[in-house]
This record gives structure tokens, C-alpha cells and sequence, in this order.
């Protein structure tokens, strides 16, 4: 399986950008590098994805390096709601659609 | 729209013994995947349905199984309950499966105890 490696925490000031950054030097050609947050007792959820190019949506961006061996996931500005469990995951292109998370990164957002 | 719902919410067995969980996916929505989420193991891939058809399964033993009905919902089984299958089990449904369908609707899980 293709691995990501993520920090285990980062923390940030409200209303400021963060940046969470993910590796995934295994990452084939035809992965989808997907990010979903888990917000504390809650399953977690979808945030955004991407192939090649980079994405926006209105949750956040994803910033695809161009030899796709790492990806930043962007919020532009942090809000409290935002505190949670991020994860990177690599999701194979083809087949059933499965996510294996890895550890992710804790975000901690200071008022 | 109504999100993935689960049932029950909470669960305490006895080792041993067995239990179903229930899952009903969004409205319109065919596949439903089940993962399980542990402090030591973290988020792990149970299995996926679509169409009422495994489509794939996670690296668990034969105790754990699935089966999903006509109108999408799902269940899952869990056979000779050990201490160590104390988790919280999430379901989560996509419109389809495979290379179309990118976004998973997760519901807010079941937590089994295992006595």
C-alpha cells in the first residue's frame, strides 16, 4: 500500500493560514491523494482531492508538487471549528473505493 | 438530505459472543464501506459493498463480516467477540465505488465494548 507520512501535530492562531503538509514519495500514477479531518467525536470528513493539479473548493486548497511526491493542504483561515485530526490518504484509482488513513496531524487552532 | 445514519450507537457484549451493527447510507447513495478505529491501529478498512456485491476487504479475520440489502443498507457482523474488537465502528456511503466516486459520507459510528 502506498504510505503517506504526515507531523503528528501542528498548531496555529486563529484567522491565520495553515499549511499541513504530506508525503507520499511511493505514490503511483493513478492515486488520488484525498484529505478528510476528523473533528473530535465525529467520523470524519471529506475535505478535498486531487490528481495532478492543484484544487480549491470552498473548504480549502491542495497544493500538488508537480512530481506528486508531496502535497500541502491549505486552510486559508483557521478557524476554531477547524481543530481536528487531518488526514492524508492515497487512494488507489482504479477498483473499490478504499481509504487508508494513516496517523494524521492533530491541528490545534489558539483563539 | 439526511446523513449516514448507525445503529445502535452504543454497544456493550461479553467475549464470546456475536453482534450486528446496521448502517443506512444517504439516500441514493450505493456503496457503503465499513472501517474500524482503535487508540493502537487507528482507522482501518473492513470492507466495502456496492450493489450488494463485496467489492473489497480489509486485512481482518473471517469473524468480521458484511452484507448489504437491496435498498443499499448494510450490516456488519462480528462473530466470537474478542476484548480486542472493542472499537468505534464507522460506516461511510459514496454515490458509486471506484474511479467516479471520490467523497465518502461518513456516519458517527458505533462504540462496541467487548467485556
Amino acid at each position: 500500500d502506498a504510505k503517506t507520512t504526515q507531523p503528528n501535530s501542528m498548531e496555529s492562531n486563529e484567522e491565520e493560514p495553515v499549511h499541513l503538509p504530506c508525503n507520499h514519495s511511493t505514490i503511483s500514477g493513478t492515486d488520488y491523494i484525498h484529505w478528510y479531518r476528523q473533528l473530535p467525536s465525529q467520523g470524519p470528513e471529506y475535505v478535498i482531492h486531487g490528481l495532478t493539479s492543484n484544487v480549491n473548493n470552498r473548504m480549502a486548497s491542495l497544493a500538488i508538487a508537480e512530481d506528486r511526491k508531496s502535497s500541502t493542504l491549505i486552510l486559508h483561515r483557521a478557524t476554531l471549528r477547524d481543530a481536528a485530526v487531518y488526514y492524508c490518504i492515497l487512494r488507489i484509482g482504479a477498483g473499490s473505493y478504499q481509504l487508508t488513513f494513516g496517523k494524521g496531524t492533530k491541528l490545534s487552532v489558539i483563539p | 438530505k439526511a446523513g449516514v445514519t448507525q445503529t445502535p450507537r452504543y454497544l456493550i457484549k461479553t467475549r464470546g459472543q456475536q453482534v450486528t451493527l446496521s448502517c443506512s447510507p444517504i439516500s441514493g447513495h450505493r456503496s457503503v464501506s465499513w472501517y474500524q478505529q482503535t487508540p493502537g491501529q487507528g482507522l482501518q478498512f473492513l470492507f466495502e459493498y456496492f450493489s450488494e456485491t463485496q467489492r473489497n476487504k480489509g486485512n481482518f479475520p473471517g469473524r468480521f463480516s458484511g452484507r448489504q440489502f437491496s435498498n443499499s443498507r448494510s450490516e456488519m457482523n462480528v462473530s466470537t467477540l474478542e476484548l480486542g474488537d472493542s472499537a468505534l465502528y464507522l460506516c461511510a456511503s459514496s454515490l458509486t465505488t471506484g474511479e467516479l466516486s471520490y467523497e465518502q459520507y461518513f456516519g458517527p459510528g458505533t462504540r462496541l465494548t467487548v467485556t
